[in-house]
């Protein structure tokens, strides 16, 4: 089955310790991007990739990493998480030249 | 700065009824993209539209584009329960094509029976 996977799906932390949410696709997509979903704000995008050690910074980048060091995995990085960073996190991929972007099930990460 | 406003933020009508949600967007942009999120759920892709006077329906869900308004909208015909959901819109940054989407703040639209 075609899909977008992350894990984990649910994480509570404490402020300062390194995470990392995982995200992968099966589709051969070149194109993944990471959103965070927060109350009355929609989703923001915070990086995106348009392939293979190709990276840059969406609109709310600061305080999070990411890396594309194969095709299908993006992982997201926060080297030391604050409260604000409290959200609910999605991954998408896309395949190059079309528009529909495919959701990964989201990852709700609580920072205490 | 791209800004994506959707209106009505929320939206309770009943079942039959028609309505229409709307999407204004600030700068130039030839592609806008209606996403639906059904709570607790990842985000569903409903409708690319592509270029100016673009209308694509879907069952009782059509859309539409106009690019010199900087406007789309999303008609429910007849609206029926299974229809309660989130909608976004989301529009290409102008610079960066569709490497970059700016998302409004979502129509939480619910049916009543």
């Amino acid at each position: 089955e075609a899909q977008v996977t992350q894990n984990p799906r649910y994480l509570i932390t404490v402020t300062g310790k390194k995470l990392t949410v995982t995200c992968s696709q099966n589709m051969n997509h070149e194109y993944m991007s990471w959103y965070r979903q927060d109350p009355g704000l929609g989703l923001r995008q915070i990086y995106y990739s348009m392939n293979v050690e190709v990276t840059d910074k969406g609109d709310v980048p600061e305080g999070y990493k990411v890396s594309r060091k194969e095709k299908r995995n993006f992982p997201l990085i926060l080297e030391s998480p604050s409260p604000n960073q409290t959200s609910l996190y999605f991954c998408a991929s896309r395949k190059m030249g079309r528009y529909e972007q495919y959701f990964g099930p989201g990852t709700r990460l609580t920072v205490t | 700065e791209l800004k994506v406003e959707q209106n009505p933020l929320f939206l309770s009508m009943q079942e039959g009824k028609n309505y229409t949600i709307y999407c204004n967007y600030s700068t130039t942009s030839d592609r806008l993209y209606w996403y639906r999120q059904d709570p607790g759920k990842s985000l569903e892709s409903l409708f690319v539209l592509l270029s100016n006077g673009a209308v694509k329906q879907e069952g009782r869900l059509m859309a539409s584009l106009d690019t010199k308004a900087r406007l789309s909208t999303l008609h429910i015909t007849a609206a029926v329960h299974d229809l309660s959901a989130t909608y976004f819109c989301a529009v290409d940054s102008p610079n960066f094509g569709n490497e970059k989407l700016t998302f409004g703040t979502g129509t939480r639209l619910t049916i009543i029976p």
